[in-house]
């Protein structure tokens, strides 16, 4: 299993610009979740999804979008691009089913928004 | 809301010396309980976890953590550190929202000489 895997691993992106941040799981995990790593702040919550077809809203929403149009994949978009959404972004997944709630991340993605 | 709060944003120890790793959460109910670990240029991995039972629970590469109920703590230790032990730690709790989705805490810096 390659796990969880996130393209691009760098990019650098002009403000007003867009971008898809790529994830895929081969795990057939049905959760999967996008997060946000800024300097000394821990990791916040972006979107998640339970399952295809269902995505909801996190703690950091705004200028973001997603969808999962299959079990696999869960892509971030970024719409006009500022320079507030340079961070390391993490896309992990997990199973709900087990009741372990372990999730599996990604090795993230770092954009730098100029 | 849910938060994870933890004490120490940078610890530095020399090789053989204990570590303990200070995290509080907020939520009084039933409450899961992680350490997550990033190794430099890495993503995050899980070092071990609490759902119910044992208090003492044990991890990888020789952590373990303790959950102390009544003083919402899920210290995390080691008796002797070693240089590869570098790393950035995360303390989380499962959300009783965003699906099982994570809470983090802003994270420590751990900084081990040889």
């Amino acid at each position: 299993n390659a796990g969880v895997t996130q393209t691009p691993k760098f990019r650098i992106l002009k403000i007003g610009q867009s971008m898809t941040l790529q994830c895929t799981q081969d795990m057939n995990h049905n959760y999967m979740y996008w997060y946000r790593q800024d300097p000394g702040m821990g990791l916040k919550l972006i979107y998640y999804s339970v399952g295809a077809g269902i995505t909801d809203k996190g703690e950091v929403p705004n200028g973001y979008n997603v969808s999962r149009s299959t079990t696999e994949d869960f892509p971030l978009r970024l719409e006009l691009a500022a320079p507030s959404q340079t961070s390391v972004y993490f896309c992990a997944s997990s199973y709900r089913g087990d009741g372990n709630y372990e999730q599996y991340f990604g090795p993230g993605t770092r954009l730098t928004v100029t | 809301a849910q938060s994870v709060s933890q004490h120490n944003h940078h610890v530095i120890l020399s090789e053989a010396a204990s570590l303990e790793l200070g995290c509080n959460y907020s939520y009084g109910g039933t409450v899961n309980l992680f350490w997550y670990v990033q190794y430099p240029g890495q993503h995050l991995q899980l070092l071990l976890k609490y759902f119910s039972g044992d208090p003492l629970v044990k991890g990888i590469k020789g952590f373990e953590a303790e959950f102390i109920k009544s003083k919402f703590s899920f210290n995390l230790r080691k008796p002797s550190v070693q240089w590869s032990d570098t790393a950035e730690y995360f303390c989380a709790v499962k959300s009783n929202q965003a699906g099982t989705a994570l809470i983090f805490g802003k994270g420590t810096t751990l900084s081990v000489s040889s």
